[in-house]
């Protein structure tokens, strides 16, 4: 079983829908992070989140500690928010390394 | 200011050869880690370095080492290179500690035929 797990793996929804991707983890974690990736490889930060919520433009991202849940919204959702959205965790090692456990992804294509 | 710059951006090598990627970070981060994301899944971490010294390693063969320089730039080495190294190597940098946000290159595009 993965330690950071993600839903939906594939998404297709209509210009304007209100998107929802979910993320779990099983480790204790130091800070999750909401990732985007666009076809050619390049990764960008969207959210680092540690507790409760935090909106930019159009995205929202949440964390539930206590239930080790993490959810990406997307409103009014537009055909360039097509992209692999990447759910990534740092372990809470007491000490160490402080490299990132990733998700499999969610590959979103919004149509027009 | 520049991002975190990775070069080449593009190689193929052949079985058993070696390559070096190289990863320079945003100016003032002191932290730099590698990753190795094979087409269709998701980034697998390989080291992380910290101040010039490495702070973590993952489940990757002695074949891949890494080194970060005074100037915190940072090599990641591949020996005896086999078809299933064939992956975007990613290199992302901060500026240290737990919780901090993380900037990722490009990535090096790795071809092993």
């Amino acid at each position: 079983k993965n330690e950071v797990e993600q839903s939906p793996q594939n998404l297709t929804a209509q210009e304007g829908e209100f998107i929802t991707i979910n993320c779990s983890y099983s480790v204790g974690i130091s800070a999750l992070h909401w990732l985007q990736q666009h076809p050619g490889g390049g990764i960008v930060s969207l959210f680092m989140l540690s507790s409760g919520k935090k909106k930019h433009g159009r995205l929202i991202a949440t964390i539930n500690i206590q239930e080790k849940h993490s959810s990406l919204h997307i409103t009014a959702s537009h055909p360039r928010d097509s992209a692999v959205y990447i759910c990534a965790v740092t372990m809470y090692s007491g000490g160490g390394a402080d490299g990132l456990t990733f998700g499999k992804g969610t590959h979103l294509i919004i149509q027009p | 200011d520049a991002g975190v710059t990775q070069s080449p951006t593009h190689l193929i090598k052949t079985r058993g050869q070696h390559v070096t990627l190289r990863c320079s970070p945003i100016s003032g981060h002191k932290s730099v880690s590698w990753y190795q994301q094979v087409l269709g899944q998701g980034p697998q971490f390989i080291f992380q370095y910290y101040e010039k010294e490495e702070r973590g390693r993952g489940n990757f063969p002695d074949r891949f080492s890494a080194r970060q320089f005074p100037n915190y730039s940072s090599e990641l080495n591949v020996n005896a290179l086999l078809l299933g190294d064939s992956a975007l190597y990613l290199c992302a940098s901060s500026s240290g500690g737990r919780g901090n946000t993380i900037y990722f290159g490009e990535g090096s595009w790795l071809t092993v035929v």
